[in-house]
């Protein structure tokens, strides 16, 4: 079956720093990559839809200068937090789609935790 | 904007029972995909229903897509404690297939 891989699975840092999350999908070709954010006992917000060779869509109330997509390739997407603060820390998750297929397939997370 | 009503919130039943839990919503959705998350990690997969009516089983989950294309309800049969997780139901919204989650059913399993 179709495996997206994310890494790291966890990362603490001081606020201040900026963080870099790979999202590779391992067994197939992914033109559109998402990011999603979830805060504890919540459901999964969309941030952003990243497409290969193209800037990146943000959600609405979504940062595009905090939250840096880079969707160079069709087996990897990145996302940087810049210059992260305690109130992005939370836990984020990539998900991919096959080419012309729907269902999106997804990372197992990293969880952020700013000091 | 769509929004995704998922119940109940949460349930807590005896290993080996019956669950059901279902999603609906306002507009209408020619797509619904059921997730499970446990936790620290990523939702999975676990059923896609494409046409108004579907019926699919994966093992013991089934999941109806309704005639309407405004719900969709997940059946869990003689549930395990290896069921216990978070599940999501969700609809894509947008052109490029982004997807829309509903809030989540939290399931307890006491063995």
């Amino acid at each position: 079956g179709a495996v997206v891989s994310q890494h790291p699975s966890w990362v603490i840092c001081k606020s201040g720093t900026s963080v870099k999350i790979e999202c590779r999908s391992l067994d197939f070709q992914a033109t559109t990559m998402f990011w999603y954010r979830q805060f504890p006992k919540q459901s999964l917000m969309l941030m952003a839809t990243s497409n290969e060779g193209s800037k990146a869509t943000y959600e609405q109330g979504v940062e595009k200068d905090k939250f840096l997509i880079n969707h160079a390739s069709l087996t990897l997407s990145t996302l940087t937090v810049t210059s992260a603060h305690p109130e992005d820390s939370s836990f984020y998750i990539c998900s991919a789609r096959d080419l012309g297929k729907l269902p999106q397939h997804f990372g197992d997370g990293t969880r952020l935790s700013i000091l | 904007g769509q929004q995704l009503n998922q119940s109940p919130q949460s349930m807590f039943i005896q290993e080996g029972e019956d669950v059901s839990m279902n999603c609906t919503s306002s507009s209408i959705f020619n797509t619904w995909l059921w997730y499970k998350q446990d936790p620290g990690e990523g939702p999975v997969l676990l059923i896609a229903l494409y046409k108004a009516g579907e019926l699919t089983s994966n093992g013991r989950l089934t999941a109806q897509f309704g005639i309407t294309r405004k719900d969709s309800f997940l059946n869990i049969s003689a549930s395990i404690p290896s069921d216990v997780g978070i599940y999501f139901c969700a609809g894509p919204r947008g052109s490029q297939g982004n997807l829309i989650f509903g809030k989540g059913t939290k399931l307890s399993v006491k063995p």
